[in-house]
């Protein structure tokens, strides 16, 4: 099973809801991520997940809350929301060797739409 | 890490032979070069990577220069499912682990005339 599913693939919500997205890998990999893709630009990191500990945190807004429960599963909580927050959100998981290609593995997504 | 640069687009036929190209002068000793692609509506996917030597795989193959400091991925033939945006990014293996961020370029927009 090569895959990472991502739930829900849309999702619509007002500034003042609360919102959570999840993704899910059951490749044993140990490094999972958030991104976030604007229309017609690249993936920006946002957050990355090592062993279940918060590692890199690109400097996001708190209104935007990760969390990696266990191995397989990393939720990204969403509350108070700003209309440009409007996005793909991806998620991606590699094997964390110190030193390799780790290649990532993506999800395809979820396209969210803050009104 | 060391930037690459990429054409913005790029047009081929089908079933032609496609040469993307990338440019990283300031590559270091200990970069891997790697080449992700994001088809239309779809989270990016690996395709290929390479330190010194030419690279083939089911995908593609990667030509790398003899000073490094260019690269070229190759799709022997192009089909409409090739088209994609794609990505060439450093990455210095050494440093290791999941905080050896993968960072996107503007990527090369591939569209393939049938």
């Amino acid at each position: 099973d090569t895959e990472v599913t991502q739930t829900p693939k849309h999702l619509v919500m007002g500034m003042t809801n609360k919102k959570s997205l999840k993704c899910e890998q059951h490749m044993g990999h140990r490094a999972m991520y958030w991104y976030k893709q604007k229309a017609k630009k690249p993936p920006e990191l946002m957050f990355v997940y090592s062993y279940e500990k918060l590692s890199i945190n690109e400097s996001v807004p708190s209104r935007f809350s990760p969390e990696c429960p266990n191995s397989s599963l990393l939720n990204l909580h969403l509350h108070a929301l700003q209309p440009e927050d409007s996005a793909l959100y991806l998620c991606a998981s590699s094997q964390e060797r110190l030193a390799g290609v780790n290649e990532q593995f993506f999800g395809p997504g979820t396209r969210l739409t803050v009104l | 890490d060391a930037k690459t640069t990429q054409p913005n687009s790029m047009e081929s036929n089908e079933e032609e032979p496609v040469h993307l190209p990338c440019n990283h002068s300031t590559i270091s000793g200990t970069d891997y070069i790697h080449w992700y692609r994001q088809l239309p509506s779809q989270g990016p996917e690996y395709v290929i990577h390479g330190l010194t030597s030419n690279v083939n795989n089911r995908m593609a193959s990667l030509a790398i220069a003899e000073d490094r400091k260019s690269s070229t991925l190759i799709l022997h033939r192009a089909t409409l499912r090739d088209a994609a945006v794609y990505y060439c990014i450093l990455r210095d293996v050494m440093r290791g682990g999941a905080t050896n961020k993968l960072i996107f370029g503007t990527g090369t927009l591939l569209a393939v005339q049938p």
